[in-house]
C-alpha cells in the first residue's frame, strides 16, 4: 500500500527566513498530492496541491515542488510568519484500482516560527 | 453550512457502549471521508463515500466499526462495543469531486473510552 512520510519531524525558523518542509511517498503511480495545514483544535486545512503532471506550483507565499523520479514532495514558504506555526501533511491520492480517492497522509512536520 | 460540521464535539463512554459520529457535509459535495487522528500523527484512513455509495471501507479497524450515507449527504461512524483502544479524534471530510480535489475537514469528534 501507499506509504508517506517526512524527513524531518520539526522545523523551527525565525520570522522571515524561508522555510522547507519535505514528504517522500512510495507509489510511483500517485497522481494528486495536497499539502494541509492543521493548527492545534482544529482540522487540516487546504493549503497548495499539485498534480503529477506538473513539478513546481505556486501560492501565496507557498509553492510546492514535485519531484517523481525520487518520489519526493517539498512544500516551501516563503518569509515566514508566526502565524505559520503548525503541524504541516503532506497527502497523496492513490492513483487507480478499487481505492481511487482515498488520500493517504504523511506522519506531519511541526514548524514553530519564533518572532 | 460553511463547511463541514461534526458532532458531537466530544464523546465520553464506557468501554462496551456503542457511539455514532454524525458528519454534515459541506452541501453539494459529492465525497465524504472518515479519518481517525492520533495525537502528533497524521489523519489515517477509515472510509469514503461518493454520494451513497461506500467506495472503500479498508481502513476499519474492525467489524465493530461501520459508516453509513443512506441519502448522499449525511454520515454515521457507528462504533460498537467500544475498547479504549478507539479513543481518538474522528474526523470526517467532504470533498465536491470524487477524486482529485481537496477534502474540506471538519473540527473533529475527541472520542474518549473508558
Amino acid at each position: 500500500g501507499e506509504s508517506v512520510g517526512l524527513h524531518l519531524p520539526t522545523l523551527s525558523v525565525q520570522e522571515g527566513d524561508n522555510s522547507i518542509i519535505n514528504c517522500a511517498y512510495s507509489n510511483s503511480a500517485s497522481d494528486y498530492f495536497i499539502w494541509y495545514k492543521q493548527e492545534s483544535g482544529k482540522g487540516p486545512q487546504f493549503i497548495i496541491d499539485i498534480r503529477s503532471n506538473m513539478d513546481k506550483r505556486q501560492g501565496q507565499r507557498v509553492t510546492v515542488l514535485l519531484n517523481k523520479t525520487v518520489k519526493h514532495l517539498s512544500l516551501q514558504i516563503a518569509a515566514t510568519q508566526p502565524g505559520d506555526s503548525a503541524v504541516y501533511f503532506c497527502a497523496v491520492l492513490n492513483a487507480g484500482g478499487t481505492s481511487y480517492g482515498k488520500l493517504t497522509f504523511g506522519q506531519g512536520t511541526i514548524l514553530t516560527v519564533h518572532p | 453550512g460553511a463547511g463541514v460540521s461534526q458532532s458531537p464535539r466530544y464523546k465520553v463512554t464506557k468501554r462496551g457502549q456503542d457511539v455514532a459520529l454524525r458528519c454534515d457535509p459541506i452541501s453539494g459535495h459529492v465525497s465524504l471521508y472518515w479519518y481517525r487522528q492520533a495525537l502528533g500523527q497524521g489523519p489515517e484512513f477509515l472510509t469514503y463515500f461518493n454520494y451513497e455509495a461506500q467506495q472503500d471501507k479498508s481502513g476499519l479497524p474492525n467489524d465493530r466499526f461501520s459508516a453509513e450515507r443512506p441519502e448522499g449527504s449525511i454520515s454515521t461512524l457507528t462504533i460498537q462495543r467500544t475498547e479504549q483502544r478507539d479513543s481518538a479524534m474522528y474526523r470526517c471530510a467532504s470533498s465536491p469531486r470524487t477524486a482529485g480535489s481537496p477534502l474540506h475537514f471538519g473540527n473533529g469528534t475527541r472520542l474518549t473510552v473508558t
